[in-house]
């Protein structure tokens, strides 16, 4: 059964304190793996697609990678408008009409 | 500006009573979807849709319906038999996934309904 999870569940950081939020997958066959930003009563919003193990993707602070199981998204002196959920959701090649997607990590950025 | 707009922002259910979520899109997208966002659980699919006239149930159908008369439109009525109905819901709409001419396009979301028991 495809499954997506993502770790942790909330990450709370300083101003200018890097971090890494993790999203792992099991999929019988990627087709494509998606990074979306979610603020709180809004939809998410699109931020990255990743398609196979080495690929990064690279927006102001944030990098997406990839490898075979899992995709990181790197968030480098964060700001506070950063905050937000983060979610990640991944597409099947057999299933490629539906997308999966994982729980969120809930991001707060602190001046 | 092309996007997906849902109405209303923030609806109220009484027991025993239907209703409809709208959602229209102008991204002349194919596709589209519904989803169900409760808190710390992933988006949930309920129903998709395709091609105007065909939909297909999602993971969570039970107690809701869908209709595709026209491309840019896919209300969702939540019906009666739907005993926990309090969530987040989502439309969003993309390319056709089996369409790889134009590469990989993701789904792009409308702001939700905020949907709870009266």
């Amino acid at each position: 059964e495809d499954q997506v999870t993502q770790s942790p569940e909330a990450l709370r950081l300083q101003e200018g304190e890097s971090s890494s939020l993790n999203c792992s997958y099991t999929v019988s066959g990627l087709r494509g793996l998606f990074w979306y930003r979610q603020d709180p009563g809004k939809g998410p919003e699109f931020l990255f697609t990743l398609y196979s193990a080495g690929e990064e993707k690279e927006k102001e602070r944030l990098k997406a990678t990839l490898t075979k199981k899992e995709s990181f998204l790197h968030i480098t002196a964060p700001k506070p408008e950063d905050s937000a959920t983060y979610l990640c959701a991944v597409q099947s090649l057999e299933t490629y009409d539906k997308v999966i997607f994982g729980p969120g990590t809930s991001l707060s950025v602190i001046p | 500006d092309g996007g997906i707009t849902q109405s209303p922002k923030y609806l109220f259910r009484k027991e025993g009573q239907n209703v409809t979520l709208s959602c229209e899109q102008n991204l002349n997208h194919d596709a589209m979807y519904w989803y169900r966002q409760d808190p710390g659980q992933g988006l949930r699919l309920i129903y998709y849709s395709q091609i105007v006239n065909d939909f297909q149930k999602g993971d969570i159908a039970e107690g809701y319906s869908v209709s595709r008369e026209k491309k840019e439109s896919f209300p969702l009525t939540v019906t009666s038999a739907q005993k926990n109905p309090t969530a987040f819901y989502l439309c969003a709409s993309s390319i056709d996934p089996q369409d790889l001419t134009q590469g990989f396009q993701p789904q792009h979301f409308g702001d939700g309904t905020r949907l709870s028991i009266l």
